[in-house]
């Protein structure tokens, strides 16, 4: 079964500290993977994208991996500020197909 | 603004009333996508367009549920004798079909439906 998990469920940490998002996908084949941030009540926004053969990419403080072999990816946020409390989704796209599999979020809370 | 829009955005209705809920995308995306979210979980994929044309329906869709996209650029999601197990956010996202291997979807705010 094509499946996209998330850990933590949600997280809570300090202004300006770092943290790490993991991904883990069951999906085949495989297109790309995608990290979106979703503020509360909005839609989701594309943060990141990676294909089979990209291994890191960064997009400002947010820098995403991907190992296409474990089938994992992460998404680390450095120097972390108070706009980032936000839920952040996994999402890939299945080879062929265009429809996505979406993980079920992380939700990041950061406090001052 | 040129990015997706949905109206409403938000819409508390009682059980057993039909509700519409329209969504217009960026203007030069061919496909648009209707997904529905429950609290804590991530989007669910509903239906997707291509133009006019309505390629795939999942399961989750009802026969209470209708979309169309009449003339290939905005759609309409009805639920008809809504339940509370309706209640959720209603997310549309629309892309270009020539972005090759990305077709990165673009998300509206969505509408949040609440029923009584």
């Amino acid at each position: 079964k094509n499946q996209v998990e998330q850990s933590p469920q949600s997280l809570i940490i300090l202004e300006g500290k770092n943290c790490t998002l993991q991904c883990n996908y069951t999906v085949s084949p495989f297109s790309n993977l995608r990290w979106y941030k979703q503020d509360t009540g909005r839609g989701p926004v594309s943060l990141t994208i990676m294909t089979f053969s990209e291994n890191t990419k960064s997009n400002g403080r947010y820098t995403a991996t991907l190992d296409a072999d474990t089938k994992q990816s992460s998404l680390h946020i450095t120097a972390s500020q108070l706009s980032d409390s936000a839920s952040y989704i996994c999402v890939v796209r299945q080879g062929g197909y265009n429809k996505l599999i979406f993980g079920a979020g992380t939700r990041l809370a950061v406090h001052p | 603004d040129t990015g997706v829009s949905q109206n409403p955005r938000h819409k508390i209705t009682k059980r057993g009333q039909n509700v519409t809920f329209r969504c217009d995308p960026i203007s030069e995306h061919n496909r648009l996508y209707w997904y529905r979210q429950t609290l804590g979980q991530g989007p669910e994929f509903l239906t997707y367009f291509q133009n006019e044309a309505q390629l795939e329906k999942s399961r989750l869709l009802s026969d209470r549920f209708s979309a169309e996209r009449p003339k290939g650029s905005f759609s309409t999601l009805e639920i008809q004798r809504t339940e509370q197990g309706d209640s959720a956010m209603y997310l549309c996202a629309s892309s270009d079909s020539l972005d090759g291997s990305y077709n990165e979807q673009f998300f509206g705010p969505g509408t949040r439906l609440t029923v009584l």
